[in-house]
This record gives C-alpha cells, sequence and structure tokens, in this order.
C-alpha cells in the first residue's frame, strides 16, 4: 500500500525557475493539502483541496499554484522559484471525515534548495 | 486568529522518566486537536486526536493527551520515555474558514530521550 508518494525526494533550483512538485495518494481520499516547513515555523499550509476541481489557499499561497482534476494527483507549481521558497515541502491526505477530524496521512517530503 | 502553540522548542528526559510535551491553543467553539510525530527524514505521522468525550485520550506508541479546556491546553505525556521516543512533535487545531476545515500546526517541540 503506497498511501501518499511525492517526487522529486530532493530538488535544486535556480532563481526564476520554474517547476512542479508531484503528490499522488492511492486511498481514495477528498482532502489535500501542501504544507512548507520551516526551522522554528512548524508546517504551514500553502494550498489544500476538498476534492477534484475544488482547491483553495492556505496561509502562505503566494508563489505557488495548484489544481485538483482527479482524486488522486495534487500537484504543487512553484511559478518563478525564489531562495525564499528553500524548505521542505509535504503532500498529505485524509478521507476528510468532518465528525472524525482531519486525519492527515503525509508523504516523505521533497526537500528544495533555490539558489 | 485561531493558533495553536508550542511553549518549548526542545523537551529533554532522561529515558525510563514521564515525558510531557506542551501544547495550548486558541479557537472559537469546541477545538479539535491533534498530535503528529516526525522521526529524522521522514513524514508526519499521526499520534492521537480529541473530538469529543473524554478528557484524556490515548494513541499510538504508549501516548496519551489531556484536553483541559479551562487552561485551553492538550498536552501530550507518556509515563517512561523511550531513546526511540526522540523525534520532533507537532501539536495540530482543525478550524473551519472559508467554508472548509484544515490543520493549523504549532512550530514543533524537539524530544530527545537520554540513555
Amino acid at each position: 500500500n503506497a498511501g501518499v508518494t511525492q517526487t522529486p525526494k530532493f530538488q535544486v533550483l535556480k532563481t526564476g525557475q520554474s517547476m512542479t512538485l508531484q503528490c499522488a495518494q492511492d486511498m481514495n481520499h477528498e482532502y489535500m493539502s501542501w504544507y512548507r516547513q520551516d526551522p522554528g515555523m512548524g508546517l504551514r499550509l500553502i494550498h489544500y483541496s476538498v476534492g477534484a476541481g475544488i482547491t483553495d489557499q492556505g496561509e502562505v499561497p503566494n508563489g505557488y499554484n495548484v489544481s485538483r482534476s482527479t482524486t488522486e494527483d495534487f500537484p504543487l507549481r512553484l511559478l518563478s522559484a525564489a531562495p525564499s521558497q528553500t524548505s521542505v515541502y509535504f503532500c498529505a491526505s485524509s478521507y476528510g471525515e468532518v465528525a472524525g477530524g482531519l486525519k492527515l496521512f503525509f508523504g516523505s517530503g521533497t526537500q528544495l534548495s533555490v539558489l | 486568529a485561531q493558533s495553536v502553540a508550542q511553549p518549548e522548542d526542545q523537551v529533554n528526559v532522561a529515558e525510563g522518566n514521564p515525558l510531557t510535551v506542551k501544547c495550548t491553543y486558541s479557537v472559537s467553539g469546541n477545538p479539535y486537536l491533534f498530535w503528529y510525530v516526525q522521526y529524522p527524514n521522514r513524514g508526519l505521522q499521526f499520534l492521537l486526536k480529541y473530538i469529543t468525550g473524554d478528557n484524556l485520550v490515548k494513541g499510538s506508541y504508549g501516548f496519551e493527551a489531556e484536553f483541559n479546556k479551562s487552561q485551553t491546553s492538550f498536552h501530550l505525556k507518556k509515563p517512561s520515555a523511550l531513546v526511540s521516543d526522540s523525534a520532533l512533535y507537532f501539536c495540530a487545531v482543525q478550524v473551519f474558514s472559508g467554508g472548509y476545515n484544515k490543520l493549523i500546526f504549532g512550530a514543533g517541540t524537539r524530544l530527545a530521550v537520554h540513555p
């Protein structure tokens, strides 16, 4: 059972380059989200989706774009990379049962460096 | 603003001693609260959650957490620490904003258990 799969695991970009971080889940979860993890700041929500075709902004959406065309996939696009986007990125999904709370399943992360 | 705070950057405890990792929250209404653990170079894993009911909730790996509404706290506890418990621990609160539910994380507390 693969769970949440993120690719790539590591990436180095130059300022101004664009790229897409991939996230796929095989648990048929409706809810998917992207977080970035920075030292001393914990995890901050970038974007999230409650189902195919539905996305919304989190705490730190600037410089990132998302779309959700299928239940399984939720890619994160960096439009023009900046050094401030150097971080570890986590994708997470949940069955989204509000009554039981959002129990998130996380991928293993993508470590991104922008030079 | 709805938020969660972890006042300690690091907690040090000797193996076999009880441990407490602190968390306080600020949300309107009845909170949904969570604890997650992150081992080195891994994504976050769910430990336990409080939705309603008994103020003491039990989770994975022998951890438990106590919900205290009057003190707006949700401290993580374990009666006897193991070296293998050394990791980064995150408290999170579920909030309803913009028409959807999302998890807001604290900055994290590093737990170091010494032999």
